[in-house]
């Protein structure tokens, strides 16, 4: 199983410059997330969506997009990069929860770098 | 508003040593607790999980986590340390049962002494 699937796992980006960070999974799971990981500050939340056509902001949402299509597909776009956007992204997806705990799944992460 | 806290940023051990990796959390209702587990480079792998029931939860590679709703902890503990088990150390609340808004603490790195 493929499970969570990132890409690109590397990725150096120019101030100003835009791109889409990939996330697919292959669970059907009907949540999903984006996440940032700074040293010193943990996980916290960028977006994230219930279904497909659903989504929400999470805690640091500004500067990144988010559309969900499709149950297998959550795109992370960044609109014009900067420096501060420096960090590791990492995918999540999770059950709805019916019976008990649905835990979250994540991927290998994206390593971004704005210079 | 949710938050964790990880008291320890780093916490070193002797390997076959025991280990208690601290947690409290606060919500204003009963929370949804996990501890997940980051090697270096990986992504996150889930140790255990807690919402009601038994308060000492048993999870993967001979962790075991015990939840104190009058501490508001969730302490992570193991019996005897491995060299394997360096890396870093997330707690996490989650609201209704779902983790698609996850609030983590800030990590626990872990490292281990032969």
């Amino acid at each position: 199983n493929a499970g969570v699937t990132q890409t690109p796992k590397f990725q150096v980006l120019k101030t100003g410059q835009s791109m889409t960070l990939q996330c697919a999974q292959d669970m059907n799971h009907e949540y999903m997330s984006w996440y940032r990981q700074d040293p010193g500050m943990g996980l916290r939340l960028i977006h994230y969506s219930v279904g497909a056509g659903i989504t929400d902001q999470g805690e640091v949402p500004n500067g990144y997009n988010v559309s969900r299509s499709t149950t297998e597909d959550f795109p992370l776009r960044l609109l014009s990069a900067a420096p501060s956007q420096t960090s590791v992204y990492f995918c999540a997806s999770s059950k709805q929860p019916g019976q008990g705990i649905a835990e979250a799944f994540f991927g290998q992460g994206t390593r971004l770098t704005v210079v | 508003a949710q938050s964790v806290t990880q008291p320890d940023i780093h916490i070193t051990v002797s390997e076959g040593a025991s280990l208690e990796l601290r947690c409290n959390y606060s919500y204003g209702a009963t929370p949804y607790l996990f501890w997940y587990v980051q090697s270096p480079g990986q992504g996150l792998q889930l140790l255990l999980k807690y919402f009601s029931g038994d308060t000492l939860v048993q999870g993967i590679k001979g962790f075991e986590a015990e939840f104190k709703r009058s501490q508001s902890s969730f302490n992570l503990r193991k019996p005897s340390v491995h060299w394997s088990d360096a890396a870093e150390y997330f707690c996490a609340v989650g609201a209704q049962g779902g983790s698609e808004k996850l609030v983590f603490g800030k990590g626990t790195k872990l490292t281990v002494n032969p």
